[in-house]
């Protein structure tokens, strides 16, 4: 089956712009959730989404939204960018349930300039 | 609140030598524990889980073992090969926190022919 797709795979934006992440997960995967990648602060949570509802948030500011659809597929956005917006964000999807691994997309490289 | 620490990287070690990367973490409860693979350029690969006490999860070679009163799951494999340069990360998944998986820092390895 179809694996986690992310969208897109490189972005560069300018300072105090905004943006749109896309991810597709797994067919029948309810849940998906946004880590941010940096070499400084490593793999951090942002948020998670299931069943179209967010169910879990991490300690980013504002600026860092996010939403799922019916389908499950998911956005995070970014607004008013800085330059230590700049990072991988990964994607992740599963079933849901605690203790059910993730599936990772090969995430979107964001460079803000 | 939860977390998880890894020995730090890079770890280089030469082809058919042992490895172990140390993982400790800090839950309430009983979480799953996990350690992923991410290469070069791609998003992250689940490479083993374990998701109760003195569970041992294994996969290609590599070993971990939920050890409860150590709060450990160190990585081992007995004879590394040059494709398994990678960085390694730890994680868990707390039983009340859905999807949301709380990583280590990531350690490096390098293995040399």
């Amino acid at each position: 089956k179809a694996g986690v797709t992310q969208t897109p795979r490189y972005l560069i934006k300018t300072r105090g712009q905004q943006v749109t992440l896309s991810c597709s997960p797994i067919s029948g995967h309810r849940s998906v959730s946004w880590y941010q990648q940096t070499p400084g602060q490593g793999l951090q949570f942002l948020f998670e989404y299931f069943s179209e509802t967010q169910r879990n948030k991490g300690n980013f500011p504002g600026r860092f939204s996010g939403r799922q659809f019916s389908n499950s597929r998911s956005e995070m956005n970014v607004s008013t960018l800085e330059l230590g917006d700049s990072a991988l964000y990964l994607c992740a999807s599963s079933p849901g349930m605690a203790g059910t691994e993730a599936f990772f997309g090969q995430g979107t490289r964001l460079t803000v300039v | 609140g939860d977390s998880v620490t890894q020995m730090e990287g890079p770890v280089t070690l030469s082809e058919e030598a042992f490895l172990t990367i140390n993982c400790t973490y800090t839950a309430t409860g009983y979480p799953s524990l996990f350690w992923y693979v991410q290469y070069p350029g791609e998003g992250l690969q689940l490479l083993l889980k374990a998701t109760k006490a003195d569970d041992k999860g294994s996969n290609k070679g590599f070993e971990a073992t939920y050890r409860k009163e150590t709060t450990s799951f160190h990585l081992e494999k007995g004879s590394v090969q040059v494709s398994d340069s990678a960085v390694y990360f730890c994680a868990l998944s707390a039983y009340n926190q859905g999807g949301k998986l709380i990583f280590g820092q990531g350690t490096e390895l390098s293995v040399k022919p």
